[in-house]
């Protein structure tokens, strides 16, 4: 089974400035990662898939990078409704698994 | 519009049954993958399983083969999550959501449904 790890668990960040949420594999997941936003009490939202596409509806604010072992998500200039938490998936294995997620805080 | 509907919040007691349900619509529910999705009370998300519906393949995370049973009805264009014997610490939110094609990532969710095991 292939381990996710995101770091850090928390980020505190202004709005306007950019947050940047890492991804670690514990092996090659190469592109085959996407991001999920989820906001309390609500279902996970689809970002990115393999790893650098953005999901339809998408802000370009939003961009991921990274494939084999490091993946980043970087979003540009955050607004308001960007605080929430994010997940981390892969799917080049079987079975699927996601990180324990990172909570984007206002600071 | 593509739309997972989940059924709605179920309160059972430790060794009863259940069984949810996510009825999907706006797409052709055949052709694609459904997985269920995990959240227990202020964690993560952690996949259980997935079932292709047009032939009931159906592939189990390790840690969840043999405790849950994933099924799905392509009549009514209905997957399901059931258990034998609930247990409290199966108390969490469980989403399905569709996998994208031949890609293992979920366009769309469920809204989820609430499961709460207490005597």
């Amino acid at each position: 089974e292939i381990v996710m790890t995101q770091s850090p668990a928390t980020l505190s960040v202004s709005p306007g400035e950019r947050a940047a949420l890492s991804c670690r594999a514990s092996q090659s997941v190469s592109s085959n990662l996407a991001w999920y936003q989820q906001k309390p009490g609500q279902a996970p939202r689809l970002l990115i898939y393999g790893a650098s596409s953005r999901a339809t509806g998408i802000p370009a604010r939003f961009s991921g990078s990274g494939s084999g072992t490091e993946l980043t998500l970087t979003i540009s200039s955050l607004q308001s409704e960007d605080f929430a938490v994010y997940y981390c998936q892969q799917y080049n294995s079987w079975p699927y698994t996601f990180g324990q997620g990172t909570k984007l805080e206002i600071k | 519009e593509v739309q997972l509907v989940q059924s709605g919040a179920e309160v059972k007691k430790p060794g009863e049954s259940l069984k949810i349900s996510c009825k999907g619509s706006g797409y052709s529910f055949t052709s694609y993958w459904i997985g269920w999705v995990r959240q227990m009370p202020g964690k993560g998300l952690e996949w259980m399983g997935s079932i292709y519906p047009g032939d009931t393949d159906t592939r189990y995370s390790p840690s969840f083969q043999g405790q849950v049973t994933i099924s799905a009805d392509k009549s009514i264009s209905t997957a399901y999550l059931q258990w034998s014997g609930l247990k409290a610490t199966d108390s969490a939110i469980y989403y399905c959501a569709r996998r994208y094609t031949n890609m293992g990532f979920f366009d769309y969710w469920g809204q989820g449904t609430l499961v709460t095991v207490s005597s």
